[in-house]
């Protein structure tokens, strides 16, 4: 069975800072891997994803995931943070194309302090 | 990628009612949608696969008759709580995917005084 771990519940960055988000996956076969960001209140918002070839993906907000494979992880960087970013987080791990369905890691709240 | 409308945002409802939330993708024909419930401070929990023109998928441990789904058309998945309860408060969210990727409605608060 597929599952994601996101270890970090709680993180707290100053504003300018760098932040990385961990996420680590178990998965049989050659995982699609995504994150997300929710607001409060709010849906899903998919920040980029990962399904085959170069294993540094770019997403919105200036964020980015390297895949490792060796590592069975997928962590979100973005080099300086807004306040505006402070948010929801979760990784999410997908199965075959055309099966859409998602399992998702439990999340991380990241706190953007001035 | 796909846009999806989910209706209402919020909604307050006595114990003992029905409440029926409604997840329209409004750009893409969905045979497939899935709703998620997700409690407070929680990640989401997949509850059932709505398949269009037929019976839904659940999840294991989800009460089939509690929570009925109907995906009449391309576009459109009706989740209804039937005879809801304090405990069925919570925020659902439903997808819709062309393809692996996922894009999410809004969500629905609930909440069962």
């Amino acid at each position: 069975a597929q599952s994601v771990t996101q270890p970090d519940i709680h993180i707290t960055v100053s504003e300018g800072a760098s932040l990385e988000l961990r996420c680590n996956y178990s998965y049989g076969a050659t995982p699609y891997l995504f994150w997300y960001v929710q607001s409060p209140g709010q849906g899903l918002q998919l920040l980029l994803k990962y399904f085959s070839g170069d294993t540094l993906v770019q997403g919105i907000k200036g964020f980015e995931a390297e895949f490792k494979r060796s590592q069975s992880s997928f962590n979100l960087r973005k080099p300086s943070v807004h306040w505006s970013d402070a948010a929801e987080y979760f990784c999410a791990v997908g199965g075959n194309f055309g099966n859409e369905k998602l399992t998702f890691g439990t999340g991380t709240r990241l706190t953007i302090i001035p | 990628g796909a846009v999806v409308s989910q209706h209402p945002s919020r909604v307050i409802c006595k114990s003992g009612t029905s409440v029926k939330i409604e997840c329209r993708s409004l750009d893409f024909q969905a045979t497939t949608m899935f709703w998620y419930r997700q409690f407070p401070k929680q990640s989401l929990m997949l509850m059932a696969t709505s398949n269009e023109g037929s019976k839904a998928t659940y999840e294991q441990g989800v009460e089939k008759d509690k929570f009925l789904i109907n995906h009449a058309s391309l576009t459109l998945s009706t989740l209804t709580v039937t005879s809801a309860h304090p405990e069925d408060s919570s925020f659902y969210i439903c997808s819709v995917g062309p393809g692996p990727e996922a894009f999410f409605g809004q969500g629905t608060r609930l909440t069962v005084v």
